[in-house]
């Protein structure tokens, strides 16, 4: 069973203070971890798609890393426009050759100016 | 570029109705995505159609069905409605390149079922 735990639920920063987010992951052959940001009342928005260990993408102060067990989500000097939720999601091919896509719960990010 | 949308916004139904949701995807986008998201649990993949196909689906029940028409957008149905099916549905678009791997989200549709 493919599992993506995300941590912390919540995370309360003052703006300026840069931190990171964790997304732990339990699945056969990966074949992309996904980042998205979700604001309240809104679809998910796509940020970033890693393949491999040791990958890294960067979006303004966003920047992603990969492991074989988990994804970072480092934030770097914080805005408060960086609040909402962030969610991870992997994906693999099942036994029939599938797609299967696993998502978790999400961290709420809160950025106090 | 317009993006994803859906309708309605919002939906209250009782138990044992029918519901019917929308999607109309990106232009240029000929695969669209469902989505259940309940309060405390993270997204679930419902369905996957793409050129009128279905190509994969969820561990959801058959009373979860769809279609997508000529012109790419797409419709949810959802039989039998029970209590457990209040969510937010979400629908996302991507071309056949980027499948899974970059996928374009709508707003959602707010299902509340009483």
């Amino acid at each position: 069973e493919d599992q993506v735990t995300q941590s912390p639920e919540a995370l309360r920063l003052q703006e300026g203070e840069s931190s990171s987010l964790n997304c732990s992951y339990t699945v056969s052959g990966l074949r992309g971890l996904f980042w998205y940001r979700q604001d309240p009342g809104k679809g998910p928005e796509f940020l970033f798609t890693l393949y491999s260990a040791g990958e890294e993408k960067e979006k303004e102060r966003l920047k992603a890393t990969l492991t074989k067990k988990e994804s970072f989500l480092h934030i770097t000097a914080p805005k408060p426009e960086d609040s909402a939720t962030y969610l991870c999601a992997v994906r693999r091919k099942n036994s029939g050759g599938y797609q299967k896509v696993t998502f978790g719960t999400g961290t709420k990010l809160q950025v106090i100016p | 570029e317009a993006g994803v949308t859906q309708s309605p916004t919002h939906l209250i139904k009782t138990r044992g109705q029918q519901a019917t949701l929308r999607c109309s995807p990106i232009s240029g986008h000929t695969s669209v995505y469902w989505y259940q998201q309940a309060l405390g649990l993270g997204l679930q993949f419902l369905l996957w159609y793409d050129e009128g196909e279905e190509r994969n689906r969820g561990n959801f029940p058959p009373r979860f069905s769809g279609r997508q028409f000529p012109n790419y957008s797409s419709e949810l149905n959802v039989n039998a409605l029970e209590l457990e099916d209040s969510a937010l549905y979400l629908c996302a678009s991507s071309t056949p390149r980027q499948g899974f791997n970059e996928q374009f989200f709508g707003p959602g549709t707010r299902l509340t079922v009483l």
